[in-house]
């Protein structure tokens, strides 16, 4: 079976400055992997995938993840945020295999100081 | 809007009454899932559809939880006898079907804006 790990359930951070937001994964099978963001009352909305070839994903917002099959992570990262970042971020994980439910992590809130 | 449609958006119910969500997903969209989510947390898998079948149930899913697909386009979710334990938002998503763009898709889902239970 699949599990998703979000190291952080909080993260604070100043406009402008950077962020990082961890997820490792746990699974025998190989898997896709992915970030959804969930705005408050609103359903969840893709970020960016991972599904095989470059390491380096780029999603939507000038957000970016990096696979690292080693360490089994899937970390979502961006340079420079904005106030319109703040929301709750999931990192999720399915089996690479036709037809598979997507398991979703705990979530990451990122909150945005001005 | 082709997007997945949720309805109602919000319920408010006494505890012990029956309510029912719908859902419709995005036209072409074989598959179908419904997660539910409380505050604070994930969503957790309750169970998925390809066309009408219902392929995997979560054990979250008790006896008072029934999920339809009939015709494989839209899906209802039925709660009976409501408990407050039940309140939760409930979200609906849909992922076209395999084949050959799931290299493109990799299953990747949908989710509609979700369904608002409060049990009172």
């Amino acid at each position: 079976a699949q599990s998703v790990t979000q190291l952080d359930s909080q993260v604070p951070v100043f406009e402008e400055a950077p962020v990082e937001l961890r997820c490792n994964y746990s699974s025998s099978v190989s898997v896709y992997l992915f970030w959804y963001v969930q705005y408050p009352n609103q359903g969840l909305q893709l970020l960016l995938k991972y599904l095989s070839g470059s390491t380096l994903v780029k999603g939507i917002n000038g957000f970016e993840a990096e696979f690292n099959k080693s360490q089994t992570s899937f970390h979502l990262r961006k340079p420079s945020v904005h106030i319109s970042d703040t929301a709750e971020y999931f990192c999720a994980v399915t089996r690479y295999s036709s037809a598979s439910k997507i398991i979703f992590g705990s979530g990451t809130r990122l909150s945005i100081r001005p | 809007d082709t997007g997945v449609s949720q309805d109602p958006r919000h319920k408010i119910t006494k505890r012990g009454q029956n309510v029912t969500f719908r859902c419709d997903p995005i036209s072409e969209h074989n598959r179908l899932y419904w997660y539910r989510q409380t505050l604070g947390q994930g969503p957790e898998f309750l169970t998925y559809f390809q066309n009408e079948a219902q392929l995997e149930k979560s054990r979250l899913l008790s006896d008072r939880f029934s999920a339809e697909r009939p015709k494989g386009s839209f899906s209802t979710l039925e709660i009976q006898r409501t408990e407050q334990g039940d309140s939760a938002m409930y979200l609906c998503a849909s992922s076209p079907p395999v084949g050959t763009d799931q290299f493109v898709s990799g299953n990747t889902i949908y989710f509609g804006e979700g369904s608002w239970l409060t049990v009172v």
